[in-house]
Parts: structure tokens; C-alpha cells; sequence
């Protein structure tokens, strides 16, 4: 079955310093794996999306992730935060045509 | 603004009474899923409905259904309330074309005291 594990529930980086979200993921096969972003009191927005093409993907707003298969990851990074990142992060992997949810990493960012 | 429409924002009631919560998709979308996000259980997919069928179900609870109508529209109806239900409910679209992006609207708070 698939599920995603995002490694951390909250992490905290100073502004102009780099960004790691950590996921792994658990698939029977190539999976479609997600990261979405959730500001406050707003819906979801998708950044960027893997499906077997390149394993280095680019998002929106500065964010990328790599897929390593051997390691079963999908960890978002970022060179260099911004205030405005302060949100959470969703990593998803899509089965059946639906998505499935990690649990979430709050990302906060100091000045 | 993804362009999908979710009303009411806001809504508080009493355990035991039933509210409707409504969705407009994006034009040109034909799919519409549910999700509940709570602080226990995180976002949990509920079902989703594609051009007036049901698609696929999640963890839908069975007090709870749903609809789409022909125009696309679709509401959650949920009854029998209890404090536990008291979430976040987001509604979101996809287009025809399975690229796997939802789009999602803000959110109905639903508040159960």
C-alpha cells in the first residue's frame, strides 16, 4: 500500500538560510509523489510534482525536490528561506487517482 | 486564487443537528474530492466524485454523504453532529486530464459546540 512519512513535524530555519523537508514514501510501484503547501487559513497549493520523469524536480517559489529511489525519499529543499515560506508542507503520493496525505512538517521561519 | 469556491467560511452549530457545506469546481473541472483536516487525524480524503458519480470513497463516515450535481456543484452533508467532527472541510477539483494536481478551495470551519 502507499503512504508517505514526512520525517518531522516542525522545523524551524533562520531567513537566508537553506530549507530541508524530509518524506519518505512506501510504494508497490513508480509512485506520482507530491509536495503541497498550506498557508494559514488557506487551501492547499500544489509545488511541484513528480511522475517518473526527471528525478529532480522544480517547483514554485524557489522549491525543489529529488527523487532517490533507492532511498525511498522525497525531501523538498530550498536554498534559501523566506519569510513567506512559513506554512506547512504536505508530501502525497497518489494511488488510485486519490491522494494521500503525510502528516504534515510546519516550516517556521525566524528573522 | 485556484478558483474553486467553498461555502460557508465559517459555521458553528450544536451536536446533533446536520449542516450542508457547498463546493463550485474550477470551470472545466469534472472531478470533486472531500477532505476533513482536524489536529488528530490530519487531512483525510472522504470521496470524490467525478461528473455526478461517486469515484472513490476514503474514510467517510456513514452520517456524513455527499453529492454533485449536474451542474458540477457538490455539497457534503454532514448530521448527526458530534464535537469530534468539528475540522476543517476542503473541497478540491481536478481537470479531465489525470495529472494528479487538485486544486483546492479554502475551507468550510466547521465549529460543532
Amino acid at each position: 500500500a502507499q503512504s508517505v512519512t514526512q520525517l518531522d513535524s516542525h522545523v524551524s530555519v533562520s531567513e537566508g538560510t537553506p530549507v530541508l523537508l524530509r518524506c519518505n514514501y512506501s510504494s508497490s510501484y513508480s509512485p506520482s509523489l507530491f509536495w503541497y503547501v498550506q498557508h494559514p487559513n488557506k487551501g492547499l497549493q500544489l509545488l511541484l510534482k513528480y511522475t517518473s520523469a526527471a528525478t529532480l524536480v522544480k517547483g514554485i517559489n524557489g522549491f525543489e525536490a529529488e527523487f532517490k529511489k533507492s532511498e525511498t525519499s522525497f525531501h523538498l529543499t530550498k536554498p534559501s528561506a523566506h519569510m513567506s515560506d512559513a506554512a506547512e508542507y504536505f508530501c502525497v503520493v497518489s494511488k488510485g487517482g486519490k491522494l494521500i496525505f503525510g502528516q504534515g512538517t510546519e516550516l517556521s521561519v525566524k528573522p | 486564487d485556484s478558483g474553486v469556491t467553498q461555502t460557508p467560511k465559517h459555521l458553528i452549530t450544536a451536536t446533533g443537528q446536520r449542516v450542508t457545506l457547498r463546493c463550485s469546481p474550477r470551470s472545466g473541472d469534472l472531478s470533486v474530492y472531500w477532505y476533513q483536516q482536524s489536529l488528530d487525524q490530519g487531512l483525510q480524503f472522504l470521496i470524490q466524485y467525478y461528473n455526478g458519480e461517486e469515484r472513490a470513497k476514503g474514510n467517510i463516515l456513514e452520517r456524513f454523504s455527499a453529492q454533485q450535481f449536474p451542474d458540477l456543484h457538490s455539497e457534503l452533508n454532514l448530521s448527526s453532529l458530534e464535537l469530534g467532527d468539528s475540522a476543517l472541510y476542503f473541497c478540491a477539483s481536478s481537470p479531465p486530464a489525470d495529472t494528479g494536481e487538485l486544486f483546492f478551495g479554502e475551507g468550510s470551519r466547521l465549529t460543532v459546540l
